[in-house]
């Protein structure tokens, strides 16, 4: 069974411009959460899709923004770049996202912004 | 809102011995889910162990164990017989059992494990 899958697996960037990152889900799996690593601020929640839903969003500002598929597979989209927004972008998906399921990750997608 | 500390910002240990990481969490909530994770240099997070909080038994699984101290609020991680491929970043996270807690998890600062040969 083919774990969670990340692409592109680097990425450079320059202020201002915007970036999307795909994540492509466990089969079967119908909850993607999206995590944002930096070694300030560690590992922080930026939100989770359910059936092409966000129901859950953590603390950032409005150029993050994510979707979700049909097929499950889920995009995150950052606009307007700045330098404070490098860092590894992780993806997980669970069955449902119940709270009794564990998470799975995906590899990340490292972000630099020059 | 739920803390997680890791207060252990790097550990060591040698080859085959035994080796406790500490976690302590803030929560109002009386049903919740823990977890440790670990990031090897791969990048990728990978489940080590989890424990739900209604559980009194502290969960195993091979080498590694948890002593779980709910009224402590204390989680922390035992891994017996280390071997090399334990070497990684290790988090703690919480998660809130139902309610609109969809898919988040909240993670400590991590603890850098070394496995010295």
């Amino acid at each position: 069974k083919a774990g969670v899958t990340q692409t592109p697996r680097y990425l450079i960037k320059t202020r201002g411009q915007q970036v999307t990152l795909s994540c492509s889900p466990i089969s079967g799996h119908r909850s993607v959460s999206w995590y944002q690593q930096t070694p300030g601020q560690g590992l922080q929640f930026l939100f989770e899709y359910f059936s092409e839903t966000q129901r859950n969003k953590g603390n950032f500002p409005g150029r993050f923004s994510g979707r979700q598929f049909s097929n499950s597979r889920s995009e995150m989209n950052v606009s307007t770049l700045e330098l404070g927004d490098s860092a590894l972008y992780l993806c997980a998906s669970s069955k449902d996202g119940d709270s009794n399921q564990p998470q799975h990750f995906g590899d990340g997608t490292r972000l630099s912004i020059l | 809102a739920q803390t997680v500390t890791q207060s252990q910002p790097e550990m060591s240990v040698q080859e085959a011995e035994t080796v406790t990481l500490s976690c302590t969490y803030d929560t109002s909530e009386n049903n919740y889910y823990l977890f440790w994770y670990k990031q090897p240099p791969s990048r990728q997070m990978i489940l080590v162990i989890r424990q739900e909080a209604y559980k009194q038994q502290n969960a195993t699984e091979n080498r590694f164990s948890v002593n779980f101290q709910k009224a402590a609020k204390s989680f922390s991680l035992k891994i017996s017989d280390s071997q090399l491929g334990d070497t990684a970043m290790y988090f703690c996270a919480f998660r809130t059992a139902g309610g609109t807690s969809y898919g988040k998890l909240t993670f400590g600062q991590g603890t850098i494990l070394t496995v010295h040969p």
